[in-house]
């Protein structure tokens, strides 16, 4: 059980656009800085968005994140087959749980 | 372009230890950043295990805390993962990862993962 929570699961057609929620507290979002990572199947995790929503240098513009209080969001718009992944989100924890924690993760599925 | 590779046996008995290194070319171990495990159980979401400095300051997550050491070797410029009295529930594909902290931290760079599984 994480202490960050995302939806497992997502679906959208292509071109439309999805949001992805994480949802966590003052001790975790509330507090800290957000990234998100996508993995592709068989693959390793990816960095998308670092420091709520910033992009690393060759991720596209259509992958955004966001961060509101203690839930933060990433935002993929003109969905491609291509991103068809698992995501995870990740922040510091300072509770009893303390360290770097990863959301469940949330299965992305372009119909 | 920096390049992270884990190296180690996929197979380990239950109650042995889990030992991997991961080797880091393209950057070295010596600079300003934490190089870190993340393991991932088949099917599962990803859980952070821990993670070292070059100063050979650790952090570790509290739940592994008890059966983990992580150690750097600057000359080799690699760092290793032992996790001991391992059960079948520590089988995961382990990567290793180097963190970034520019305000906020975050993973840049990961290695392509290893399976180890824990059976007899």
């Amino acid at each position: 059980q994480s202490v960050l929570t995302q939806p497992p699961s997502v679906s959208a057609a292509p071109g439309q656009k999805v949001t992805i929620s994480c949802s966590g507290s003052s001790s975790n979002i509330g507090n800290n800085y957000v990234s998100w990572y996508q993995q592709l199947p068989g693959t390793a995790p990816k960095l998308l968005i670092y420091n709520n929503n910033k992009r690393p240098s060759g991720i596209p513009d259509r992958f955004s994140g966001s961060k509101s209080g203690t839930s933060a969001t990433l935002g993929i718009t003109g969905l491609q087959t291509g991103d068809e992944a698992d995501y995870y989100c990740a922040t510091w924890d300072s509770s009893l749980s303390a360290g770097r924690v990863f959301g469940g993760g949330t299965k992305l599925t372009v119909l | 372009q920096v390049q992270l590779q884990e190296s180690g046996p996929g197979l380990v008995k239950p109650s042995g230890t889990l030992s991997l290194t991961c080797a880091v070319s393209g950057g070295s171990v010596s600079s300003s950043h934490w190089w870190t495990w993340v393991r991932q159980p088949p099917g599962k979401g990803l859980e952070w295990i821990g993670d070292i400095y070059h100063s050979g300051t650790t952090n570790f997550n509290p739940s592994l805390k008890s059966r983990v050491i992580i150690s750097i070797d600057k000359p080799k410029n690699q760092f290793s993962l032992n996790l001991n009295s391992v059960t079948a529930a520590d089988t995961a594909v382990y990567y290793c990862a180097r963190v970034v902290d520019l305000s906020g931290w975050f993973f840049d760079y990961w290695g392509q993962g290893t399976l180890v599984t824990v059976s007899s």
